[in-house]
């Protein structure tokens, strides 16, 4: 199976800030990388996919790029219904794999 | 509108069997790529299982031999048999639809249950 890393494991931000999470994969998936948001006692939800394509009815202030083996999640000012945690995802192979998630929370 | 909702979850014994349902409005399931995602207390994202439109199926390496995914397109539901359940089978269940992709590839599971709750215990 593909293995998925995530850094930061979690992180401190204020209502604002610029924030940046990294998704590593095993071996190469192209662009078939997918990021979603979840809130507690919630289903996920997806933000983008194809690594950098936006989801439809999600803000602007997400954005995503990376090919291959190295991805990135991009918050531009982030609003206080941000506060969540962040998934990766592959897509490429049969067995679909998730990063273990990035915890954002309140400076 | 598109949406998912999961039934079936519950408290069940070690060894026993369950059998979980995804209804779904707004879309066909048989002509789209459906997966079953669960999540265990406290824990990260774990894929379950898939079936394509053609109904080919694929199971994680942790399910396969006790896990069946089936549809039913009279009722336009998903469906996850699971047996032989062990403690670490706990976990919400999400279904959600696996978007098909240009190429090999998808494009990301939407929409997702609202989940339902699995836990295995005596």
């Amino acid at each position: 199976d593909i293995q998925m890393t995530q850094s930061p494991s979690s992180l401190s931000a204020s209502v604002g800030d610029r924030v940046t999470i990294t998704c590593r994969t095993s071996q190469s998936i192209s662009t078939y990388l997918n990021w979603y948001q979840q809130k507690p006692g919630k289903a996920p939800k997806l933000l983008i996919y194809d690594a950098s394509s936006l989801q439809s009815g999600v803000p602007s202030r997400f954005s995503g790029s990376g090919s291959g083996t190295d991805f990135t999640l991009t918050v531009s000012g982030l609003q206080p219904e941000d506060f969540a945690t962040y998934y990766c995802q592959q897509s490429y192979a049969t067995a679909r794999t998730f990063g273990p998630g990035t915890k954002v929370d309140i400076k | 509108e598109v949406q998912l909702m999961e039934s079936g979850g519950g408290l069940i014994q070690p060894g026993g069997s369950l059998r979980l349902s995804c209804a779904a409005s707004g879309f066909t399931v048989t002509t789209n790529y459906m997966s079953w995602v669960r999540q265990a207390p406290g824990k990260g994202l774990e894929w379950v299982s898939i079936i394509y439109s053609d109904g080919n199926t694929d199971y994680a390496d942790s399910v396969k031999g006790r896990f069946t995914i089936s549809r039913d397109k009279s009722k336009n539901t998903l469906y996850l048999e699971m047996n032989s359940l062990r403690a670490e089978d706990t976990a919400v269940y999400y279904c959600a639809r696996d978007r098909e992709g240009l190429g090999t590839g998808t494009f990301g599971f939407d929409p997702w249950g609202q989940g339902t709750l699995v836990m295995v215990s005596s």
